[in-house]
C-alpha cells in the first residue's frame, strides 16, 4: 500500500493559471518536504515543515506557496505558473535529520 | 553551489558484473548519506544509507563505501541485474532538516 500519495500524477495547466498539487501520508511523520525536479537535475528543495513550523528555502520563488492543514496532508500552490515551472514535484515525509525520506510518486506538471 | 556531486551522468554495465556509482560532497559537516533509486515517472525509493561513523554498509547486493577524508562515497551493486536500470541519486543530510541531492547517475544494465 502506498504510504505517500500525490495527486494528480499528471497536471496540465495554462500559463498564469493557478494550480494546486496535493500530498498525503499514512506514516504519521512530522517532517514534510516539497521538492522540484527538472530533467537531469537534482531534486531541489522548495519548502519543508517540521510539524507545523514552515521553512521556506531562500531561493524559492514567491509564486510558490504551501499549506499543511494537518500532519497527514499538504498542498503546493503555484499562483501563476510560468513555462519554467514545468517539472516533477515530489513530496516526502520523514522523521527528520538522519532518517530516510519516503517519497510519493510525484506530480508531473506541464505548463502550456 | 552543488554540495553533493555525481560527476557521471550515465553508466552502462553488463548483467552480472559490478556497477560502481560515485558521489562527492563538499561539506565536512554532512554526517549521514543515503542512496535513492528512481524509475521514470516515479518518486525516488530509498536504497541504502551510511552514517559518517562507518566506512561501509552492506545490504544484499548493495554496498555503500564512505571515505570521509576524500569526501567521497560510492555505491556498489553486485551482481548487476537488468531491473537495476534506473537513475541513482546520492543524498546527504545537510543540517536544519534538509536532505540535499546530487544530480543523479543513470545506470543501464544490458544483457
Amino acid at each position: 500500500d502506498a504510504m505517500v500519495i500525490q495527486n494528480p500524477r499528471y497536471q496540465v495547466t495554462q500559463f498564469g493559471k493557478p494550480v494546486t498539487l496535493s500530498c498525503s501520508q499514512t506514516l504519521n511523520h512530522n517532517v514534510m518536504y516539497w521538492y522540484q525536479q527538472k530533467s537531469s537535475q537534482a531534486p531541489k528543495l522548495l519548502f519543508h515543515y517540521y510539524d507545523k513550523d514552515f521553512n521556506n528555502e531562500a531561493d524559492t520563488p514567491d509564486n510558490f506557496q504551501s499549506r499543511r492543514p494537518n500532519t497527514s496532508f499538504c498542498f503546493l500552490d503555484i499562483r501563476s505558473p510560468g513555462l519554467g515551472d514545468a517539472a516533477m514535484y515530489l513530496c516526502a515525509f520523514g522523521g527528520g535529520s538522519g532518517e530516510k525520506l519516503f517519497f510519493g510518486s510525484g506530480t508531473q506538471l506541464s505548463v502550456l | 553551489d552543488q554540495q553533493v556531486k555525481q560527476n557521471s551522468p550515465s553508466l552502462s554495465v553488463q548483467e552480472g558484473r559490478i556497477s560502481i556509482l560515485n558521489c562527492d560532497y563538499t561539506n565536512s559537516m554532512f554526517d549521514y548519506f543515503l542512496w535513492y533509486k528512481k524509475y521514470p515517472a516515479e518518486g525516488p525509493t530509498f536504497l541504502i544509507s551510511i552514517s559518517s561513523i562507518k566506512d561501509k554498509n552492506e545490504d544484499g547486493r548493495f554496498t555503500v563505501f564512505l571515505n570521509k577524508s576524500a569526501k567521497h562515497l560510492s555505491l556498489h551493486i553486485v551482481p548487476s541485474q537488468p531491473g537495476d536500470s534506473a537513475v541513482y541519486f546520492c543524498a546527504a543530510w545537510g543540517g536544519a532538516d534538509k536532505l540535499i541531492f546530487g544530480t543523479g547517475t543513470r545506470l543501464q544494465v544490458f544483457p
